[in-house]
C-alpha cells in the first residue's frame, strides 16, 4: 500500500528559530496536505496543495508540492511556543475509487521559550 | 463549513466488551468518511474509509468493522474488544477540497 515517509520525528528548537520537515513518498498524490494535532484533539488542516510544484504560504507556514508529486515539504518561520504540537503530512488520492488519505507518522515539534 | 461529530469523547471499556463509535457529518452531502486510530499520540493508522452509503474498504484486518447506514453517518464496531485496540479513534471526511475535517476523537481505553 501506500505508505508516506516523513521526517524528522522530532525536533526540539529555540523560539524564533525557522523549522523544516518533508514527505517522501513511492506513489503519486493527486492532492498533498499539511496538518497540526494539538494533545487530544483531531488535526486541523494547516495548508493544503493540489498541483505540483504550487508553492503555498498561511501566515508563518509555507508549504510545497513536489514536482514528482512524489513529496512535499513544510517551513515554519520563526517559531513560537504555541507551534508545539504533531504535524502530519497526508496524501490524497482520488479517482476511480480510490480515496484514500494516507498520513505520515508526524514530526514532535516541541519549541522551548 | 462541515463539521465532524465525534462521541462519546472518551469511553472506558472491558475486555471482551463490545463496541459502538459513532461519527456523523454536516455541512455537506455525499462525503468520503474515515475512521483512524492513532496510538500512543503519534501516527495516524487508517482503519476504514467508505465513499457512500453501504460502501466499505477496510485498510487492515483485525477485530473491528465499520459501517455507514445513513449518507452522513460512520459507525465503528467490535462485538469482542482486545487490549490492542485501545487508541484514539478519530472520524474525518472529505468532499472535494480543501483536504479532511476531523472530528475531535474518541480515546478508548481497554481495562
Amino acid at each position: 500500500g501506500q505508505q508516506l515517509n516523513q521526517s524528522p520525528q522530532s525536533m526540539f528548537i529555540q523560539e524564533g528559530e525557522d523549522v523544516s520537515m518533508n514527505c517522501t513518498s513511492s506513489s503519486i498524490f493527486n492532492t498533498w496536505l499539511w496538518y497540526k494535532q494539538d494533545p487530544g484533539e483531531g488535526p486541523v488542516l494547516l495548508i493544503a496543495l493540489y498541483k505540483a510544484g504550487e508553492l503555498t504560504s498561511n501566515g508563518r507556514l509555507t508549504a510545497q508540492f513536489g514536482i514528482t508529486r512524489k513529496d512535499s515539504f513544510l517551513n515554519i518561520s520563526a517559531s513560537i511556543p504555541s507551534d508545539v504540537g504533531i504535524y502530519f503530512c497526508a496524501g490524497l488520492t482520488s479517482g476511480g475509487s480510490n480515496y484514500k488519505l494516507t498520513f505520515g507518522k508526524g514530526t514532535l515539534l516541541t519549541v522551548n521559550p | 463549513s462541515q463539521t465532524i461529530h465525534q462521541w462519546p469523547a472518551t469511553l472506558v471499556q472491558p475486555v471482551g466488551s463490545p463496541l459502538s463509535l459513532e461519527c456523523t457529518v454536516e455541512g455537506t452531502s455525499n462525503p468520503n468518511l474515515y475512521w483512524y486510530r492513532q496510538a500512543a499520540g503519534r501516527g495516524l493508522q487508517l482503519l476504514f474509509y467508505s465513499v457512500g452509503i453501504g460502501q466499505i474498504s477496510s485498510e487492515v484486518p483485525q477485530n473491528l468493522s465499520a459501517s455507514r447506514p445513513q449518507d452522513r453517518q460512520f459507525i465503528l464496531s467490535s462485538k469482542k474488544l482486545l487490549l490492542s485496540d485501545s487508541g484514539f479513534y478519530l472520524c474525518a471526511s472529505t468532499q472535494g477540497g480543501p483536504g479532511a475535517f476531523f472530528g475531535q476523537g474518541t480515546r478508548l481505553t481497554v481495562v
